[in-house]
């Protein structure tokens, strides 16, 4: 499976700023996901980045609130913007694996903690 | 609504012992499933993908499938206590589907 980096781990940030999330892959990939997981919950996908057009976004996330940038097959970028306590998350990138079945492998997910 | 369940738990089972791990799933035409561990903190690691009915072993893992029934269970013989982590039950739904759908998950306590 590929492997995918995550920066950064964990954040504290202060209700009301920004923050972009990396996710870089050692390898072109077909697809790639966000997740976020709430504490307790299980994983509820954000978007999907598209490579060189608009993400396309799951039912309750829009762009304004989760901008997603995907340039090239090896990397995409998950901005939280205007943070409130209730986006305090594990952020997670994912992707398939390089047959382009429909396996998914995860990042090692960001802690983000909104104060 | 298409739906994953799984019993949150925790599920306490002694070390040497079999885990069983279960999920129902409500769309009768999915066709893939998988099985997460994700230890706390971490991300999820997939160990198990399962796409036809019956068994399918690999090491101390056995995934089994009964679409008929729509349950998917996962079973860990000799648990150990590095077993200890929750296990997320994943499962494409039909209709041209390409993203899995996630249960819950259920947490697994291996005690010495």
């Amino acid at each position: 499976s590929a492997v995918i980096s995550q920066k950064p781990s964990r954040d504290i940030c202060q209700r009301g700023t920004s923050l972009t999330i990396q996710c870089q892959v050692d390898s072109q990939v077909t697809m790639m996901f966000w997740y976020r997981q709430q504490p307790g919950q299980s994983l509820t996908l954000i978007a999907t980045a598209n490579q060189g057009s608009e993400a396309t976004y799951e039912s309750g996330f829009v762009i304004d609130k989760f901008p997603i940038s995907r340039p090239n097959l090896t990397f995409s970028t998950l901005t939280v913007s205007n943070m409130s306590p209730e986006d305090s998350s594990i952020y997670l990138c994912s992707v398939t694996d390089r047959e382009g079945t429909i396996k998914l492998f995860f990042g090692s997910g960001t802690q983000l903690s909104v104060l | 609504q298409k739906e994953v369940e799984q019993n949150s738990g925790p599920l306490s089972v002694p070390e040497g012992a079999i885990a069983s791990l279960n999920c129902t799933y409500s769309d009768r035409g999915s066709q893939s499933f998988f099985w997460y561990r994700q230890y706390s903190g971490k991300s999820p690691e997939l160990i198990m993908s399962i796409y036809s009915n019956g068994d399918k072993e690999d090491g101390r893992f056995t995934a089994q499938l009964n679409k008929a029934s729509q349950y998917v269970s996962l079973l860990i013989r000799d648990s150990q206590p590095s077993d200890s982590a929750t296990y997320l039950c994943a499962v494409l739904f039909g209709g041209g589907s390409y993203i899995p759908t996630f249960g819950r998950g259920t947490s697994l306590i291996v005690h010495p």
